[in-house]
């Protein structure tokens, strides 16, 4: 079965340092990878996607990505921190059972907290 | 921009009412999903729809059904609320063919008393 696991439940950074939140997966065949980030009472936002190519992938907001297909792993970083960036951050992996029809599997999200 | 609407941010509902949750998306896209969003539980999908009429369960359909009578648009029907249905409730969709990303609306929050 395939699914997406984010070991930490937070990560707390103080601003203008780099922060990773860490996500690992388990999938047959090749990954297509997502991070979203969701603001209190809102939406998912789309950050960035992993599909093929470059192992990293650049997003919004300063956010990248590494692919690392021997690790089973897909963390999210950036280089400096904002207060701003204190959000909620998921995790995703596209089903690729034959029915699913693009339905991503969550992780079940990283709650990260810059402090000044 | 790919804009998908939920009509309702809060509903407060009681035990028993039949609720409808609504979501219209404006960019032709094929599918869509209804997910429940709680606490350490992350998103749970309950169903999804790739065509007009048609519709698949999901990971926890038990207690809801969909209705999607046109393509833009795809409604959540609690046909009798209980207190667990507290939650959360985002609506996204995406084009067929996919390495796409899913496109979110804002989200339906949902209490019953």
């Amino acid at each position: 079965a395939q699914s997406v696991a984010q070991p930490e439940d937070q990560v707390n950074v103080a601003e203008g340092n780099p922060l990773t939140v860490k996500c690992t997966y388990s999938v047959s065949g090749n990954p297509y990878l997502f991070w979203y980030v969701q603001y209190p009472n809102r939406g998912l936002q789309f950050l960035l996607k992993y599909i093929t190519g470059d192992n990293l992938v650049k997003g919004s907001y300063g956010f990248e990505a590494e692919f690392n297909k021997s690790q089973t792993s897909f963390h999210l970083k950036k280089p400096s921190a904002l207060v701003s960036d204190s959000a909620l951050y998921f995790c995703a992996v596209r089903d690729m059972d034959g029915g699913s029809q693009g339905n991503l599997i969550f992780g079940k999200g990283t709650k990260l907290s810059v402090k000044p | 921009d790919v804009k998908v609407t939920q009509s309702s941010r809060y509903l407060v509902k009681r035990t028993g009412e039949k609720v409808f949750l609504e979501c219209v998306q404006d960019m032709d896209h094929e599918n869509m999903f209804w997910y429940r969003q709680d606490p350490g539980l992350g998103l749970r999908l309950i169903y999804f729809s790739y065509d007009v009429k048609m519709k698949e369960k999901g990971d926890i359909p038990e207690g809801y059904s969909v209705s999607r009578e046109k393509k833009e648009r795809f409604s959540l029907i609690l046909e009798s609320a209980s207190t667990n249905q507290t939650s959360m409730y985002l609506c996204a969709s995406s084009l067929l063919a996919s390495t796409g990303e899913l496109f979110f609306g804002e989200g339906s929050r949902l209490t019953v008393l």
